[in-house]
């Protein structure tokens, strides 16, 4: 079945340092691929999507590019905030399927000034 | 952007209690919301897709007599956690997708439940 990894957290940054959150997918056809960004005490919100290999979602600064031939998205930002640290997920849907979206398992970042 | 709000926020009950946990899409109408259960460090897990007017269509291994889901409106979606056990202690976070063509899901901020 479809699956979804991430690399392990925490990840501890500090302000203006290069992100790179890795994720890698398992699934058979052409899933969506989402990340979800979830700061403390608030519920997780979109931060970017792509629906298509070679698609490139991009929002507030943060890419990832969906890759078909090494079946990853990975996330990243040149330079990252203090008010970036939050736990980050990636996450595989299909519209086919009712919208159902299958999460990795979070990875937190933390970024000191 | 949509607004989803979960109530409660968080819920400390004994043993063998039922607890009722409500999700409302504040300002829009959301024909599906999905119920997820998140352990400590752990990823979301799908519990049940709740389609309003319709029965709740649950995850394999979820117990639906356990996990009651009812969606009775486009705004309201609640789950009846029945006879509550400690081992059911978790976070659980609702979402609603936007509309029958979106593939976004706006989710709630999530109710702890601690069950005693």
């Amino acid at each position: 079945g479809d699956s979804v990894t991430q690399m392990e957290g925490p990840v501890t940054l500090s302000e203006e340092a290069f992100l790179t959150i890795n994720c890698t997918y398992t699934a058979t056809g052409y899933p969506s691929l989402f990340w979800y960004v979830q700061y403390p005490g608030e519920g997780l919100q979109l931060l970017l999507k792509a629906t298509k290999a070679d698609d490139k979602g991009s929002n507030k600064g943060f890419e990832a590019t969906y890759r078909k031939e090494t079946t990853s998205f990975h996330l990243e930002k040149g330079s990252v905030q203090v008010s970036d640290s939050a736990v980050y997920f990636c996450a595989l849907g299909r519209y086919n399927q009712g919208g159902k979206l299958i999460f990795g398992q979070g990875t937190e970042l933390s970024v000191k000034p | 952007g949509a607004v989803v709000s979960q109530h409660p926020s968080w819920v400390i009950c004994k043993s063998g209690t039922s607890v009722k946990i409500e999700c409302r899409s504040l300002d829009f109408q959301a024909t599906t919301m999905f119920w997820y259960r998140q352990f400590p460090k752990q990823s979301l897990m799908l519990m049940a897709t709740s389609n309003e007017g319709s029965k709740a269509t649950y995850e394999q291994g979820v117990e639906k007599d356990k996990f009651l889901i009812n969606h009775a409106s486009l705004t309201l979606s609640t789950l009846t956690v029945t006879s509550a056990h400690p081992e059911d202690s978790s976070f659980y976070i609702c979402s609603a997708r936007a509309g029958e063509g979106s593939e976004t899901q706006y989710f709630g901020p999530g109710t702890r439940l601690l069950v005693l």
